[in-house]
């Protein structure tokens, strides 16, 4: 079974740090890793989608890697501002081919001014 | 942004009623599913669809059924409401299998008295 962790369950930074977030997962058999974001009462925001054959995605101040055989990805997100402030969630498809997305818990992310 | 809509958007029911959210999309994808989300627990998936009239459970489906007689729409149905199944419900579409990204709804808040 899939299990997949996020750490820290918390973060708190100053404004203009860079800052790494980390998400693990048990089964390296994937075909896609995802990275959202959720703000406080509203839905998921798609940032980065990895597909299993690459290392790493970049969007603007973002940078998603993937390691499939230690299980292991991380979002990195560059100067950091108020605006960043949110929830980050991985996901990883169920394994296999069963296409199910299967979420850690997340990482709540609060950049200070 | 993606076409994927949920009605209701908030709904108060009572315990022992039956209840039925819908997911619609407009992006003609083959994969839709339903989650839940609670404080402590992330996200869980509840049951997923694979085609019309093709679905499978997740890990937290007892007490919900659903239903895809079309592509685009998807339906939540909670046979018999209970308090523990007062959350926040997210539907999301994909085609994993192709390497696009999953969409997320903004979400159907439950309450159930």
């Amino acid at each position: 079974k899939q299990e997949v962790t996020q750490i820290p369950a918390a973060l708190s930074v100053p404004e203009g740090e860079n800052l790494v977030l980390n998400c693990s997962f048990t089964d390296s058999a994937i075909y896609n890793l995802q990275w959202f974001r959720q703000d406080p009462g509203k839905g998921l925001t798609s940032l980065l989608l990895i597909q299993s054959s690459q290392r790493e995605q970049t969007s603007g101040r973002l940078n998603a890697s993937l390691d499939k055989s230690s299980g292991r990805s991380t979002l990195y997100i560059a100067a950091s501002q108020p605006g960043d402030s949110a929830t980050y969630l991985c996901a990883v498809d169920g394994g296999g081919a069963t296409n199910k997305l299967i979420f850690g818990t997340g990482t709540l992310l609060a950049v200070q001014p | 942004d993606a076409g994927i809509t949920q009605s209701p958007r908030h709904k108060v029911t009572e315990t022992g009623t039956p209840v039925t959210l819908r997911c619609h999309q407009t992006e003609n994808h083959r994969y839709m599913y339903w989650y839940r989300q609670d404080p402590g627990h992330g996200l869980r998936l509840i049951h997923y669809s694979y085609g019309v009239k093709d679905t499978d459970k997740g890990e937290v489906s007892d007490g919900y059924s659903v239903s895809r007689s079309k592509t685009e729409d998807f339906l939540l149905t909670l046979e018999s409401a209970t308090s523990s199944q007062t959350s926040v419900y997210f539907c999301a579409i994909s085609e994993l299998s192709l390497g696009t990204e999953a969409f997320f709804g903004q979400g159907t808040r439950l309450t159930v008295v």
